[in-house]
């Protein structure tokens, strides 16, 4: 079975851009959560979707937006690139979206902002 | 303020030796704690989580929590090479917190 897949794994992107991100989660899967993590941090959460609803959101500025669709894949939108948006971005999903659940993680989507 | 914390590290222990990761957590409302472990260049994994005051064992890790005092560690026994990753503790209360993650490094 597959894991949870990211695309693309790499970019790079100017500031002032616009960027979006994907995730595929775990066949079965219905919640999909984000998270960005900077060099030498642990991840920050961004949002949690669960069945095409937001279920929660971290402390990052309107220029960040999410959404899932009816497959339950999601994409992740950042408006407005700055410098301080570098970072990796990591997808997670789970069966349900309980807290109390098991993430599994995508590999990742590598965001550089020149 | 941070609400978690994992502020030792790095660790680096011989192979064979018990490691010891600990982390501290602020949000008294924080229900249960997770340990995920990420290798260089990869995303984080779950090795351990603990819901309940006490010890947990699965294989070589035990996982403690003490909801008193707010602490939440992580042993290793009989540490191995393939043990050298960062550890992160993250806590769930209405979201799931991480702390900036510990890199354990076992010397063969």
């Amino acid at each position: 079975d597959a894991g949870v897949t990211q695309s693309p794994t790499h970019l790079i992107k100017t500031r002032g851009q616009h960027v979006t991100l994907r995730c595929s989660p775990i066949s079965g899967h219905k919640s999909v959560s984000w998270y960005q993590q900077v060099l030498g941090q642990g991840p920050q959460f961004i949002f949690q979707y669960y069945e095409k609803e937001e279920r929660g959101r971290g402390n990052f500025p309107d220029r960040f937006s999410a959404r899932q669709f009816p497959n339950y894949s999601s994409e992740l939108n950042v408006n407005a690139l700055l410098l301080g948006d570098s970072a990796l971005y990591l997808c997670a999903s789970s069966l349900w979206g309980s807290l109390n659940e098991k993430l599994f993680f995508g590999s990742g989507t590598q965001l550089s902002v020149l | 303020q941070k609400e978690v914390e994992q502020n030792s590290g790095p660790l680096s222990v011989p192979e064979g030796a018990i490691a010891s990761l600990n982390c501290t957590y602020s949000d008294r409302g924080s229900q249960s704690f997770f340990w995920y472990r990420q290798y260089s260049g990869k995303s984080p994994e779950l090795i351990m989580f603990i819901y309940s005051n006490g010890d947990k064992e699965d294989g070589r890790f035990t996982a403690q929590l003490n909801k008193a005092s707010q602490y939440v560690s992580l042993l290793i026994r009989d540490s191995q090479p393939s043990d050298s990753a960062t550890y992160l503790c993250a806590g769930a209360n209405s979201k799931l917190t991480f702390g900036k993650g510990i890199t354990l490094s076992v010397r063969p």
